[in-house]
């Protein structure tokens, strides 16, 4: 049974960069059933999807944060990575990390769509001097 | 983006009550809908996809209908531990939005 878990730094400065791994056990992110994503939630508030990746590589951002944000995967070690720049208090949240599944009748044509259905347990992360 | 107008936002019932959370989509995004359930401190987890299907391990007191840009997730027979917030989520095109959340508190 997959498990995902996020690591990294719990405080982070303002301006500086938000770097997290999320380490997945009992799957592996090399397969191409898959994509992984990033979700955060802020104190008190609803859940924001920050963006996702393929194994190949191949990433999809929220325009929200597009600028800032940086998703990349290394296969070697079975992990995923967030990177987020230039942060300010805003970006004070729990993090979470996901898999996306395909769902099996949710195509059209040749397109499938897939839904997120494991959750790391999340990590929290505050930007703060 | 395709904003999502979740309601109530806050639901009071008791144990045993039959409840109702409606998701409302700016625009048609077929079935591709899922619903979560987060506990205080705790990630959100899967109950439905697709608008209808259970996830595997789900009671089925839960079910989800809906298509295009109306949606609602019922708990047919209110449990303790139903009460949580409750999320819609859309995975028709990106980015992926969420509804705001509607707490289900206990009466």
């Amino acid at each position: 049974q997959v498990q995902l878990q996020e690591s990294g730094p719990g405080l982070v400065k303002p301006s500086e960069t938000l770097s997290l791994t999320c380490t997945v056990s009992g799957g592996s992110v090399s397969s191409g059933s898959y994509y992984w994503s990033w979700i955060r939630q802020p104190p008190g508030k609803g859940l924001e999807w920050i963006g996702y990746i393929y194994y190949s590589g191949s990433t999809n951002y929220n325009p929200s944060l597009k600028s800032r944000v940086t998703i990349s995967v290394d296969t070697s070690k079975n992990q995923f990575s967030l990177k987020l720049s230039s942060v300010t208090a805003a970006d004070t949240a729990v993090y979470y990390c996901a898999r996306d599944v395909r769902c099996p009748w949710c195509v059209q044509g040749t397109y499938y769509y897939y839904y997120m259905d494991v959750w790391g347990k999340g990590t929290t992360v505050t930007v703060s001097s | 983006a395709i904003w999502m107008t979740q309601s109530p936002s806050l639901l009071s019932a008791s144990t045993g009550d039959r409840v109702t959370i409606s998701c409302r989509m700016s625009q048609g995004i077929s079935s591709y809908l899922a619903w979560y359930q987060q506990k205080p401190g705790k990630a959100p987890e899967l109950l439905i996809y697709a608008a209808s299907t259970l996830q595997s391990g789900v009671p089925s007191r839960f079910s989800g209908s809906g298509s295009g840009t109306d949606f609602t997730l019922t708990i047919s027979c209110l449990q303790s531990e139903d009460f949580a917030t409750y999320y819609c989520q859309q995975y028709y095109s990106f980015p992926r939005t969420f509804g705001q959340g509607t707490k289900v508190e206990i009466k």
